[in-house]
């Protein structure tokens, strides 16, 4: 198993652009989470989702992030327009029910300019 | 509002030291607590305690969970530079809400 897939594995970006994370979630897993991390507040939860239905966004920070699921397979975290304190390590995790833990993936590291 | 605390928030120690990272919590739904290592790149599994009092352990690494005190605690013995890390610990209430992390620093 590759385990959860993210990509790009780093995005500079100007302020003001859209940018558009990936994630692909181990398979047979049916919870995905997508969190972000920086040195002042750690590790947040932005939002998550139970067999492709979102079910708490409410850690996304405001309406310039949104977050679909079209898929088992496949998510997406978008931010529009992105802004310069968006910059941080963005991570997706999947899980399948709660006995095995949770598997991140290696991270986006996000740099708005 | 939920709360997972960790003391202390860094240690210094060498190499053979035994160190002992705290983690205490308030969190509505409680299901499990893990804790996770994060060297650069992501958050890697270590353990999940779901039952009080019962200490799991993995080589040189334990851990054990107080539900009366609303705490865990995770051991490391002969401290090694590789496990120089932040040490996160995680309540699971149907998603994983984190304290701010520990960073161990063992220099040789």
């Amino acid at each position: 198993d590759a385990g959860v897939i993210q990509s790009p594995r780093h995005e500079v970006t100007e302020m003001g652009q859209e940018v558009t994370l990936r994630c692909k979630p181990i398979s047979g897993h049916n919870s995905l989470f997508w969190y972000r991390q920086t040195m002042m507040r750690g590790l947040e939860l932005l939002i998550y989702f139970n067999n492709n239905v979102p079910i708490d966004d409410s850690g996304m920070p405001e309406d310039r992030f949104s977050a679909k699921m079209p898929n088992a397979s496949f998510s997406t975290l978008k931010i529009q327009p992105s802004e310069p304190r968006d910059s941080a390590v963005y991570f997706c995790a999947s899980s399948f029910g709660n006995s095995y833990g949770y598997t991140f993936g290696s991270g986006t590291r996000l740099t708005v300019v | 509002e939920d709360k997972v605390v960790q003391s202390p928030l860094s240690l210094v120690v060498h190499e053979g030291d035994t160190v002992t990272l705290n983690c205490s919590y308030e969190v509505t739904n409680f299901r499990s607590l893990l804790w996770y290592k994060q060297e650069k790149k992501a958050p890697t599994f270590l353990f999940m305690l779901t039952s009080s009092g019962i200490e799991k352990k993995s080589g040189r690494l334990s851990s054990i969970l107080d539900k009366k005190e609303l705490s865990s605690i995770l051991n490391i013995t002969a401290t090694q530079t590789g496990d120089s890390a932040i040490y996160l610990c995680a309540v699971d209430r149907n998603n994983l809400f984190f304290g701010t992390g520990t960073r161990l620093t063992v220099i040789p």
